[in-house]
């Protein structure tokens, strides 16, 4: 069975300091690997695209790596800010077409406080 | 910003009643989707559609129902609203990919969340 799942489910940290969320799916076959970012009551927003080929992608203070080997994703934030506070959602793709089928993590909520 | 609009924001409303969730997106994408969103899970996919006049039920078992009629609008109907509707409903679109490009990204719009009483 396909699965994507995401540690921890929550996270607490202090603003300034660095954090990283783990991704581990099964999926398979793979295509690629998608970060969104979605803070409360609003809808998720795309942070980062891993394709099999790609170890590490950065995105300001986000850097998100892929181990398609031991299929792992990590995002890692950097210097956290109060605008961090959010839910982080791994979403997978089994092949890079229309019809690729989408496997989404339950996300991992973070909450950054001053 | 994504150009992807869902109203109502919140909507509150009692059982039996008949209600649409409307979404509309400027981008010309061809795919749009509907995604369920519980507190601490993951998205569920209800419905989908890959251009106009197409529709596909999702992986989630829903009893809501879809139209296509125009490219940019993409709404989902209860006919019969119960308290287990209650959720978050996430409406998406995505531009359709071809041949060695990667799977489009999704843009979602900012949620519906209904209470049915």
């Amino acid at each position: 069975k396909n699965q994507v799942e995401q540690s921890p489910q929550s996270l607490i940290i202090l603003e300034g300091k660095n954090c990283t969320l783990q991704c581990n799916y099964t999926v398979s076959p793979f295509s690629n690997l998608r970060w969104y970012k979605q803070d409360t009551g609003r809808g998720p927003v795309s942070l980062t695209i891993m394709t099999f080929s790609e170890n590490t992608k950065s995105n300001g203070r986000y850097t998100a790596t892929l181990d398609a080997d031991t299929k792992q994703s990590s995002l890692h934030i950097t210097a956290s800010q109060l605008s961090d506070s959010a839910s982080y959602i791994c979403v997978v793709s089994d092949r890079g077409s229309t019809l690729g089928r989408l496997y989404f993590g339950r996300g991992t909520q973070l909450t950054v406080w001053p | 910003e994504a150009d992807i609009y869902q109203t109502p924001r919140y909507l509150v409303i009692g059982t039996g009643k008949k209600i649409t969730l409307e979404c509309s997106q400027t981008m010309g994408h061809d795919k749009m989707y509907w995604y369920q969103q519980d507190p601490g899970m993951e998205l569920h996919l209800i419905h989908y559609s890959y251009g106009v006049n197409s529709t596909e039920k999702g992986d989630l078992s829903s009893e809501s129902t879809v139209s296509r009629i125009r490219t940019e609008h993409f709404p989902l109907t209860l006919e019969s609203a119960r308290p287990s509707h209650t959720s978050q409903y996430l409406c998406a679109s995505s531009r359709i990919s071809s041949g060695t490009e990667v799977t489009g990204e999704l843009f979602f719009g900012e949620g519906s969340r209904l209470t049915v009483l």
